[in-house]
């Protein structure tokens, strides 16, 4: 079966930059999704297709996709960033979402 | 404005089966513009995908639960609904419904309901 493999935490102060990666084999060629999830709250899409902000997702948000690794790019940290994120993929044969086992992110 | 509520028992016995239901506003289950799909969180673990429905072909369910799960549209009351069978405490945890795009994307949650498994 196919498995995503995170980070489990990834720390960073604030203002500067955090970098969140997702590896998988060949994730190159699937499209990836982000998810920031706080507690108390529904999952929210920061990223969609690699590199897509969905509307009202700041700029600060991005993402690359390339060779066995995508990475969640989180410019400018903000305390309110702090959350866990979960990369997504869909994968064929059989048809089926999967989840990396999310990151948590603290801000100093 | 779609918006999705889950709803169904907090609490389910083991053996038995767990029955969700969420309910869809400002838009129609059959309208074909999101898989309904279901994600479910245990306590201290992350996220897992359990399975989604459209409103033509078979639903797709995670392999892993695939053998215990169902998933059907009730156009009639504009809901969708998760059946999971034989529950254990492992099936403990906060259940999500979203409508998703084809790829599994989704920028439409429900608020979650927490289900836990004991007797």
């Amino acid at each position: 079966s196919y498995v995503l493999t995170q980070p489990p935490s990834v720390s960073v102060a604030p203002g500067k930059t955090a970098k969140i990666t997702c590896g998988g084999n060949n994730i190159g060629s699937k499209s990836v999704h982000w998810y920031q999830h706080k507690p108390g709250q529904a999952p929210k899409l920061v990223i969609l297709n690699d590199s897509d902000r969905p509307s009202g997702i700041p700029d600060r948000f991005s993402g690359s996709n390339s060779g066995n690794t995508a990475t969640l790019t989180i410019n400018r940290v903000e305390a309110g960033d702090e959350a866990d994120y979960y990369c997504q993929v869909w994968h064929s044969s059989p048809d089926h979402v999967i989840f990396g086992g999310g990151t948590k992110l603290t801000v100093l | 404005q779609v918006q999705l509520q889950e709803s169904g028992p907090g609490l389910v016995t083991p053996s038995q089966t767990l029955s969700l239901t969420c309910t869809v506003s400002g838009g129609s289950v059959s309208s074909g513009l999101f898989y309904w799909t279901w994600v479910r969180q245990p306590a201290g673990k992350g996220l897992e995908w359990v399975g989604r429905v459209y409103t033509s072909g078979s639903p797709n369910y995670n392999p892993s639960l695939k053998s215990r799960v169902t998933i059907s549209l009730d156009t009639s009351k504009n809901q969708f609904s998760l059946k999971l069978r034989s529950v254990t405490a492992a099936d403990t945890a906060m259940y999500y419904c979203a409508g998703a795009t084809y790829y599994g994307d989704s920028t439409l949650w429900g608020q979650g309901t927490l289900v836990s498994v004991s007797s």
